[in-house]
């Protein structure tokens, strides 16, 4: 199983200003990936970091808002943007291999925007 | 665009008691994975168990097992025996390609 660190752990940012979450896996992994989890809802994929490519966003997200990047196999950041009350959430980190392989997440980045 | 649907907000057990949480899902698709997380109050995504949809067999792990009824895209988990850690959310989780779609999980609380 992979072991994923996520940093930071959570963050109280002031609102216009941007954050960036690192996501570091023990070993190389094929696939990484971006959720968020709003408070008290399920997670939302926000877009699959590719290696030495632009990332793959989903609908509604937008890298402008959410530039990713992944300049390795082991290594991937999630920039929050210009941030505004509605982006307290937990954003979550998760990798893998191919087809549906199991997940692994790291343990979440718990941001507050006031 | 595949959904997944978790009709149980809340559930509550007894200690050492058996509990089964529902789970439903939407695909045209033949080949995928499905999957069951627990996310206790650390945030920690928690892989609990992994059924591959080719395979007849439900899965098994430890007090953990499925009920995966594929005509019916059914997909519930059996907690058996069941602990104090076991409290957490609970979330069925339908995966195709490695892209996870989640429900809206199932919150599980253990009397002691």
């Amino acid at each position: 199983s992979a072991v994923i660190s996520q940093k930071p752990s959570r963050d109280i940012c002031q609102r216009g200003t941007s954050l960036t979450i690192q996501c570091q896996v023990d070993s190389q992994v094929t696939m990484m990936f971006w959720y968020r989890q709003q408070p008290g809802q399920s997670l939302t994929l926000i877009a699959t970091a590719n290696q030495g490519s632009e990332a793959t966003y989903e609908s509604g997200f937008v890298i402008d808002k959410f530039p990713i990047s992944r300049p390795n196999l082991t290594f991937s950041t999630l920039t929050v943007s210009n941030m505004s009350p509605e982006d307290s959430s937990i954003y979550l980190c998760s990798a893998g291999g191919h087809a549906n392989e199991k997940l692994f997440f790291g343990s979440g980045t718990q941001l507050s925007v006031l | 665009a595949q959904t997944v649907t978790q009709s149980q907000p809340e559930m509550s057990v007894q200690e050492a008691e058996t509990v089964t949480l529902s789970c439903t899902y939407d695909t045209s698709e033949s080949d995928y994975y499905l999957f069951w997380y627990k996310q206790p109050p650390s945030r920690q995504m928690i892989l609990v168990i992994r059924q591959e949809a080719y395979k007849q067999q439900n899965a098994t792990e430890n007090r953990f097992s499925v009920n995966f009824q594929k005509a019916a895209k059914s997909f519930s988990l059996k907690i058996s025996d069941s602990q104090l850690g076991d409290a957490a959310m609970y979330f069925c989780a339908y995966g195709s390609g490695s892209r996870l779609t989640f429900g809206e999980g199932t919150q599980l609380t253990v009397n002691p």
